[in-house]
């Protein structure tokens, strides 16, 4: 089945401590995506990724490390933590062209992170 | 950036009644969706409509691009339909960049 897949899907941590949310895709999409949905604000985004060792800074990037060693993976980092990050984090992937599908996003399931 | 409003922020509704959603947009676009995400938070497109009219069952969309505006019609509403429905915009075809409209929450009563 074609799927987006986040681990963990909820987790609990304290501040500064380093986590990191593991995303991969299996349909061999370039682009993947990190976006945060807050209540009232909708979904953002944090940082993308174009193909394998490409990402740049989404609008709101500021807290969060990414990499792309690999095209079916897309960690997502927080290096140190804060309350301010406690949010739903959903990753996204999709492909490019004309054909059937393409510049179609699919999510995963989202991650709920709760900072103390 | 480019900015996206939706309109109505909420809506009820009863079993059976029609409802449009309406997205405007400040800036022309290449890519736009419409996404449904479901009370358990799972987002699923609904449409890929950059322009013209789509239709798939009970939804359909218009984008009205040279006028900056998307209608995302629900007909015949049933209570599966509840969720908050977000439009989403790109400047670019790829859709990489995605901007978010704050969504409309709707809710379809029994």
């Amino acid at each position: 089945e074609a799927q987006v897949t986040q681990n963990p899907r909820y987790l609990i941590t304290v501040t500064g401590k380093k986590l990191t949310v593991t995303c991969s895709q299996n349909m061999n999409h370039e682009y993947m995506s990190w976006y945060r949905q807050d209540p009232g604000l909708g979904l953002r985004q944090i940082y993308y990724s174009m193909n394998v060792e490409v990402t740049d800074k989404g609008d709101v990037p500021e807290g969060y490390k990414v990499s792309r060693k690999e095209k079916r993976n897309f960690p997502l980092i927080l290096e140190s933590p804060s309350p301010n990050q406690t949010s739903l984090y959903f990753c996204a992937s999709s492909h490019s062209g004309t054909g059937d599908g393409a510049n179609v996003l699919t999510f995963g399931a989202g991650s709920r992170l709760t900072v103390l | 950036g480019i900015q996206v409003e939706q309109s109505p922020p909420d809506l009820i509704l009863q079993e059976g009644a029609n409802s449009t959603l309406r997205c405007n947009f400040s800036d022309s676009v290449n890519n736009l969706q419409w996404f449904h995400q479901n009370p358990w938070g799972q987002l699923i497109n609904l449409f890929y409509i950059p322009s013209g009219t789509k239709q798939n069952g009970r939804l359909s969309a218009t984008t009205v691009a040279t006028e900056r505006y998307s209608l995302l019609y629900i007909s015949s509403s049933q209570t599966t339909d509840s969720g908050v429905y977000f439009c989403a915009v790109d400047l670019h075809t790829s859709g990489s960049r995605l901007t978010f409209g704050e969504g409309t929450q709707l809710t379809v009563n029994p």
